[in-house]
């Protein structure tokens, strides 16, 4: 089976970076994804790690160790519209097989002025 | 570009009666469709997939079930709801090819059992 790990909430001041962890253990690993859901809407793609290293995109980073099993996610320069619920996800089949995801329960980021 | 439509966007039904949702993928073709569910405050759970027309792999044994007519055209569906179905679907479109494919969400439907 599947196992992801994620903090339930988390609270940081505008401006400010926050790093959201996530550690998984799965039965295969076919890449990482991180994705933004705001409150009643749906989830949107912000990243995607296979190797281990950080991928950057503008004020958002992944950073992804597959030895250990666990990724972060940075935000910097934190905005108020960044409140929202980041989801981690992993693939554990090849594409040919489903491409399907498997998801953390989420972290609750609230952003405070 | 490629677009998923999903509705309604809000639903409210009575337990035991029937539930149909549509999920159409516009701009691509031969698409992997997924229907996911979320409870409230909880992660998404992963109902149904599809590789292509006509077939459904179903991951969690329970009173719903999909159907894929077309080739992006991806249905959920009851006979029965109960109290327990309650909760935010979302469809799901993600490319064939290439592991690095994300999933692309529709804006889900909000379904209340009462």
């Amino acid at each position: 089976g599947q196992n992801i790990d994620q903090p339930t909430e988390m609270t940081a001041t505008e401006g400010a970076i926050v790093q959201i962890n996530c550690t998984y253990q799965t039965s295969g690993f076919n890449g990482l994804f991180w994705y933004q859901q705001h409150a009643g809407e749906a989830p949107t793609f912000l990243s995607y790690n296979v190797l281990d290293g950080l991928e950057e995109k503008g004020r958002f980073s992944s950073f992804l160790s597959r030895s250990k099993g666990y990724s972060y996610l940075l935000l910097k320069e934190l905005q108020m519209k960044d409140s929202a619920s980041y989801l981690c996800a992993v693939r554990v089949r090849p594409f040919n097989a489903g491409n399907m995801l498997t998801f953390g329960g989420g972290t609750r980021l609230m952003v405070k002025p | 570009s490629q677009t998923i439509h999903q509705w309604p966007a809000t639903l409210v039904q009575p337990v035991g009666s029937p539930l149909s949702l549509e999920c159409t993928v516009e701009g691509t073709s031969n698409p992997n469709l997924y229907w996911y569910r979320q409870a409230a405050g909880r992660g998404l759970q992963l109902l149904f997939y599809s590789v292509g027309i006509g077939q459904i792999s179903s991951e969690v044994p329970q009173n719903l079930s999909a159907s894929r007519p077309q080739d992006r055209q991806f249905i959920l569906s009851s006979k029965k709801l109960l109290l327990s179905d309650s909760g935010f679907y979302l469809c799901a479109w993600s490319q064939t090819q290439g592991s690095n494919s994300p999933l692309h969400f529709g804006n889900g439907t909000r379904l209340t059992v009462t």
